[in-house]
């Protein structure tokens, strides 16, 4: 079974610091990877994709990816409040059907 | 596009009633997935829809829940009978079948049952 594993948290960081958030996922042949912003009660929404090894820069947003351990990972920089939220990492697999399969996500809490 | 549009956003339902949620997903995605999310289980996928045919629906707990996709911009779940332990919020999302794309959500539906 395809899996696809984080840290629930709560993970705790002060406004300005550095959000480190990850992810590990079991199919070796799994393409595509995701993470995803949600807030409560609210839908998750894309904040970042990444495809291929190495890093990925979106504004405050970096996306890590090393498939030789298949680890994803997405760093926050300048963490504000409005980033509260849970984190879910999704994956994207091989095999014709490119089902998203989804950790369950870390909450994410930064205190003022 | 309006995205994705599931309806109703909430249902308060008695146990053993029959409860119908509703998609519409983004137009010229032919890809359509319903996850079911709660706070033990995370997202779960339920079904996977194709080209309006299902692939896969390993996930569907039981012969209570089904699910129908008769056009590419309508899909159905249905539960029947409702219990209590179906309370969730069940989100419909579309894209196309290709890997590096991502997955569009609609609003959901918050399902109480008591």
């Amino acid at each position: 079974q395809k899996e696809v594993e984080q840290n629930s948290g709560p993970l705790s960081v002060p406004e300005g610091a550095i959000a480190s958030l990850n992810c590990t996922y079991s199919d070796r042949g799994s393409q595509s990877f995701f993470w995803y912003r949600q807030y409560s009660g609210k839908s998750p929404e894309l904040i970042m994709s990444i495809y291929s090894n190495g890093d990925k820069e979106d504004g405050r947003f970096t996306a890590q990816l090393n498939k030789a351990s298949q680890y994803v990972s997405l760093l926050i920089r300048d963490s504000q409040p409005s980033d509260s939220a849970t984190y879910l990492c999704a994956v994207r697999s091989s095999g014709g059907s490119y089902i998203p399969t989804f950790g369950r996500g870390t909450s994410l809490i930064v205190h003022p | 596009d309006a995205g994705v549009i599931q309806s109703p956003r909430h249902e308060v339902t008695e146990m053993g009633q029959e409860v119908t949620l509703r998609c519409k997903p983004i137009s010229g995605h032919n890809s359509l997935f319903w996850y079911r999310q709660t706070m033990m289980r995370g997202l779960e996928l339920l079904i996977y829809f194709n080209n309006n045919v299902p692939i896969d629906d390993s996930g569907m707990p039981e012969d209570r829940f089904s699910a129908k996709m008769p056009n590419a911009s309508f899909s159905t779940l249905k539960i029947q009978p409702s219990e209590p332990r179906d309370s969730a919020v069940y989100f419909c999302a579309s894209t196309l079948p290709r890997p590096n794309t991502e997955a569009f959500f609609g609003q959901g539906t918050r399902l109480t049952v008591v």
